[in-house]
């Protein structure tokens, strides 16, 4: 496997299931992302690890629990979702560090809420 | 704050036309620049990107050139075909980790 793979690709869920995403990079890279892309809306930043230690929370739903165990691995977990949190939800990792680095994505999870 | 602003869309051109995508950001400091694409189905791929200002980034035949008088970075491609259907995003990163500022996209769609 080359840079970041997520799984699964598609995934339905009722608004009482609890899943869970998972992301994987194999850039040796030290920083990753967690993005929902939504229709017609901007890619919006969710949750930034640094060295596993989470640095940003934008403002983002307790129904959504980020898991970082190590750098190369990135998960989400979900419970008791809403209709409208269902996107595209979009894996990155980068380079960590002052120097500005860019974000290399993996395809993303097609998220349904039903 | 970090932002993009880039042009609104859809863009739909015939195949082999001229291309040009305008990005524009306002960012304290000085901030890396980048192009991103994104294919129907897909996540988001590096398209380009420039470091300093006069920078051209270039890739695939796309090009743009880091304008820091006008604070902008345009995308163009001379001539484009019908698999740069896409949606083009340009996005700033100035103190590097999570702080990526995104513009909304351009949905580009050429037709042969």
């Amino acid at each position: 496997e080359t840079g970041v793979t997520q799984t699964p690709r598609h995934l339905v869920m009722g608004m009482t299931n609890k899943k869970s995403l998972k992301c994987e990079q194999h850039l040796g890279h030290n920083a990753m992302y967690w993005y929902k892309q939504s229709a017609k809306k901007p890619l919006e930043l969710m949750f930034v690890y640094n060295f596993k230690e989470q640095t940003e929370n934008n403002s983002v739903p307790s129904r959504f629990s980020p898991e970082c165990p190590n750098s190369s691995h990135l998960f989400l977990h979900l419970h008791t979702l809403q209709p409208e949190d269902s996107a595209l939800y979009l894996c990155a990792s980068s380079q960590a560090g002052p120097k500005t680095h860019e974000q290399y994505f993996g395809p993303g999870t097609r998220l349904t809420v039903t | 704050g970090n932002s993009v602003t880039q042009m609104e869309g859809p863009v739909t051109l015939s195949e082999e036309a001229f291309l040009t995508i305008n990005c524009t950001y306002t960012a304290t400091g000085y901030p890396s620049l980048f192009w991103y694409v994104q294919y129907p189905g897909e996540g988001l791929q590096l398209l380009l990107k420039a470091t300093k200002a006069d920078d051209k980034g270039s890739n695939k035949g796309f090009e743009a050139t880091y304008r820091k008088e006008t604070t902008s970075f345009h995308l163009e491609k001379g001539s484009v075909q019908v698999s740069d259907s896409a949606v083009y995003f340009c996005a700033l990163s100035a103190l590097g980790g999570g702080d990526m500022r995104f513009g909304a996209g351009t949905r580009l769609t050429v037709k042969p």
